[in-house]
């Protein structure tokens, strides 16, 4: 059973830079897509981004301060989102999906990071 | 962006009752459509993709149905373990987007 996990730091100032991994057990990181998702009660639940092997497609709003990465040798990704405000505070989520049309069938039990000084 | 409308946000349904929640979505989206089950402090559960397909393992008693912009997620006959959120979600076009949630309470 391919299980996910988040981790990372779950204060962060505000201005700063959120770092999140993912870590995919119970099967290869190889030949999947993997995405983050974020959910906050005001705006729900909001796609954040995806990587494929090395290739990224970012939700156009959040492009500019987003970077995702795999490193498959340790079957993690990871999240960093820069120059964070309150608005980021949310439940970050990890997802697996099989293509880039393709539903999420895995998904993480979020980590919650408040953006607060 | 695609915007996925839910309704109801909420519903109160006892044990044995017929749920059915709907999602539109604001253009034509292929039966890109998944339903997601979401309860507190848990992982969020993937239930049906391409509008009626269910994911391994889930229930006979969902059921997915609709077409074009329309669509509907049923539970026949409610239980305990089924009071949760449930989300609907387009994948047609990027980026991604979910409804606002129905969330089902005992009544």
């Amino acid at each position: 059973q391919v299980q996910l996990q988040e981790s990372g730091p779950g204060l962060v100032k505000p201005s700063e830079t959120l770092s999140l991994t993912c870590t995919v057990s119970g099967g290869s990181i190889s030949r999947y897509y993997w995405s983050w998702i974020r959910q906050t009660p005001g705006k729900g639940l909001e796609w954040i981004g995806y990587i494929y092997y090395g290739s990224t497609n970012y939700n156009p709003s959040l492009k500019s301060r987003v970077t995702i990465l795999v490193e498959t040798s340790k079957n993690q990704f990871s999240l960093k989102l820069s120059s964070v405000t309150a608005a980021d505070t949310a439940v970050y989520y990890c997802a697996r999906h099989s293509g880039s049309y393709f539903p999420f069938d895995y998904w993480g039990q979020g980590t919650l990071v408040t953006v607060s000084s | 962006d695609i915007q996925m409308t839910q309704s109801p946000s909420s519903l109160s349904a006892s044990v044995g009752d017929r749920v059915t929640i709907t999602c539109r979505a604001s253009q034509l989206i292929n039966n890109y459509l998944a339903w997601i089950q979401q309860k507190p402090g848990k992982a969020p559960k993937s239930l049906i993709y391409a509008a009626s397909t269910l994911q391994s393992g889930v229930p006979s008693k969902f059921s997915g149905s609709g077409s074009g912009t329309d669509f509907t997620l049923t539970i026949s006959s409610l239980q305990p373990e089924d009071f949760a959120t449930y989300y609907c979600q387009q994948y047609n076009s990027y980026p991604p987007t979910f409804g606002g949630g129905t969330k089902v309470e005992i009544k």
